[in-house]
């Protein structure tokens, strides 16, 4: 069974701070997803990382790919409050799945 | 393109109800998927399909149905409604493995 863990679960850091959020899986897969949500709202696709070695940068948001230590990061550049949400990691459960398997999820807290 | 929609937005039940969540797209996406949010928690997958008329169970099934007659439909159908659905549930579209659109969500209750 595939398992996804989140770490930090919650994280308040300053506004103009660094800071990388991890996502842990237990098995073999080579497309990872992050996702965004809002408080009350739905989530919000930002990354699809689909091969070892992937990064991708939007904004003040990094993600990378580690398909050998089974590891992703989402990197934080200088936060701004407006970047408070939960972010999601999920993992393909597998060669030849439709499945996805999420993380409990990242409650970021930007604090002015 | 008005992306994923969900109906309704909010619902309350009774034990013992049945309901059927709506859920329709227009971005012509193959695959879809319905997700359940508990608090606190990342998304549980319940069904998905990968084309009309093929559906198959996700991680938590039980107490739920599916049926996808056309691309644009992928309806939940909630038979018996127990305290353990209360849950906000979302649907979602793709093409093929990429990124998956979300629906607003249906929170639902059952008292």
């Amino acid at each position: 069974e595939l398992k996804v863990e989140q770490n930090p679960l919650f994280l308040s850091m300053q506004e103009g701070k660094n800071y990388t959020i991890y996502c842990n899986y237990s098995t073999t897969s080579d497309r990872l997803y992050w996702y965004r949500q809002d408080p009350g709202k739905s989530l919000e696709s930002l990354f699809v990382l689909l091969s070892n070695g992937a990064v991708k940068q939007e904004g003040r948001l990094m993600a990378s790919l580690d398909t050998k230590a089974r590891l992703s990061t989402l990197h934080i550049t200088a936060a701004v409050h407006d970047l408070s949400a939960t972010y999601f990691c999920a993992v393909l459960s597998g060669a030849g799945s439709y499945q996805l398997t999420f993380g409990k999820g990242t409650k970021l807290s930007v604090i002015p | 393109n008005a992306g994923v929609t969900q109906t309704p937005k909010f619902r309350i039940l009774k034990i013992g109800q049945s309901m059927t969540l709506q859920c329709t797209q227009d971005m012509n996406h193959n695959y879809m998927y319905w997700y359940r949010q508990d608090p606190g928690m990342g998304l549980k997958l319940i069904y998905y399909s990968v084309g009309a008329g093929i559906t198959d169970k996700g991680e938590v099934p039980n107490g739920y149905n599916v049926s996808r007659s056309t691309t644009e439909d992928f309806p939940l159908r909630l038979e018996l409604a127990a305290p353990s659905q209360t849950s906000v549930y979302f649907c979602a579209s793709s093409y093929s493995l990429n990124e998956q659109f979300f629906g607003p969500g249906t929170r639902l209750t059952v008292l």
